[in-house]
Order: C-alpha cells, then sequence, then structure tokens
C-alpha cells in the first residue's frame, strides 16, 4: 500500500525558508523508475508543479522558481524534502507531495494528503 | 514549458447531462496526459490516464481522448457527487504542467 505524508510547518513569516518533509511508505526511491513530485495550490488557485527527484538522484525544477527551491532525499528513511527559500505572502498554499513509478515524465498516481504552509509575519 | 489551457473554467450542468471538458497543450504531447478530480479539501485523485485510459475503479461514464495538442474530458450523464474541479496535466516532459482547472457544479 502506498502512503506518502507531508510535514512541516504550518506557518512561516515572509523572507524565511520553507523546509517540508515527504514520509512515504510503500515503495522505495532506490527502484528504477521511482519519482517523487512536489505540488502545490494556493486557496482557489490551480495546481503547480514545483520540482521532482528521481531514483537517480537527478532533480527537475519549476521554471520560474527553481532559484528558490532545493529537492533531495533520504533514501534510507523514505523521505523526500523540499527547501523553499525568500518565502512570500502570495507562496501560501497548500503544498502536496506525489509519487509517479514510471519514470520522470510520467503519471503521478499517488498524493500525499497535503500540507497548508501561510507565509505571514 | 508546455503551456496547458483547459476551458472552460467553470461549468454548472444538470444531473444527467454530458460535460465536455477540453484541454489545450501548447506543442504536442502524443497522448501523454492525465486528468484529475479534486473534492474541496482533498487530493487531486488520479480518473484517467494516457489521455484515454480509465484508472482502476473509476466510473465508466467518465472519458477521455485526444492526442497532439487537444484533448476532451467527458462525464457522461453528471452525478451529484461529480462535483469537483478538474484538472488536466502534461507528462510529456519537465516541467511537468497542470491546466488551470474547471469548476462543474450543479444547476
Amino acid at each position: 500500500q502506498v502512503t506518502l505524508r507531508e510535514s512541516g510547518p504550518a506557518l512561516v513569516k515572509p523572507t524565511q525558508t520553507l523546509t517540508l518533509t515527504c514520509t512515504f511508505s510503500g515503495f522505495s526511491l532506490s527502484t528504477s523508475g521511482m519519482c517523487v513530485s512536489w505540488i502545490r495550490q494556493p486557496p482557489g488557485k490551480a495546481l503547480e508543479w514545483l520540482a521532482l527527484i528521481d531514483w537517480d538522484d537527478d532533480k527537475y525544477y519549476s521554471t520560474s522558481l527553481k532559484t528558490r527551491l532545493t529537492i533531495s532525499k533520504d533514501t534510507s528513511k523514505n523521505q523526500v524534502v523540499l527547501t523553499m527559500t525568500n518565502m512570500d505572502p502570495v507562496d501560501t498554499a497548500t503544498f502536496y507531495c506525489a509519487r509517479s513509478s514510471k519514470g520522470v515524465a510520467a503519471t503521478v498516481d499517488y498524493w500525499g494528503q497535503g500540507i497548508l504552509v501561510t507565509v505571514s509575519s | 514549458d508546455i503551456q496547458m489551457t483547459q476551458s472552460p473554467s467553470s461549468l454548472s450542468a444538470s444531473v444527467g447531462d454530458r460535460v465536455t471538458i477540453t484541454c489545450q497543450a501548447s506543442q504536442g504531447i502524443s497522448v501523454f496526459l492525465n486528468w484529475f478530480q479534486q473534492k474541496p479539501g482533498k487530493a487531486p485523485k488520479l480518473l484517467i490516464y494516457d489521455a484515454s485510459t480509465l484508472e482502476t475503479g473509476v466510473p465508466s461514464r467518465f472519458s477521455g481522448s485526444g492526442s497532439g495538442t487537444t484533448f476532451t474530458f467527458t462525464i457522461n450523464s453528471l452525478q451529484p457527487e461529480d462535483i469537483a474541479t478538474y484538472y488536466c496535466q502534461q507528462f510529456d516532459d519537465v516541467p511537468l504542467t497542470f491546466g488551470g482547472g474547471t469548476k462543474v457544479e450543479i444547476k
């Protein structure tokens, strides 16, 4: 059974760095084809893909946000970490982590429940 | 980046109606397109992958078609439980990109 769960702060201040952790089970990120993405959704708005890390530790980022994002993995802990620097109130969103199992450009088939992060002083 | 343009942004239909949503890609993506359903406060749920393949357990009133740059998602006989926002998403290349969403309501 594949599960993913996001964890991190619910509130961050402007200019701070956000660190989110995705803890997953039911698959290994060392298995060929496995990838974990981060996707966000501001309240009432559309989904926005942020970053992806694959089984080979290759990393891919949103074109518009790549200077602010870092994705990493700890295979032994079944965790993927996303950091986002210089947070702003417009970054307030629900952040999801999600899995794909057939390579980088592949269907995201399992999602976490999401974590709402509010940016406010 | 591949841009995904989804229309309409919202629609209102009666129970039993046929509902159609369109997604246009800014360049050809073959059939590398998914459709997701999202209900308020929930994570998106995969309904259709590879443009037209129904995910296991998804009711057959949902269907998808298209290839290249133009795709269609259809709900045959809209049900009250289908009230949600629907998103297309391309996976032809990274960055993965989503359409703007279509909010479906009951008239």
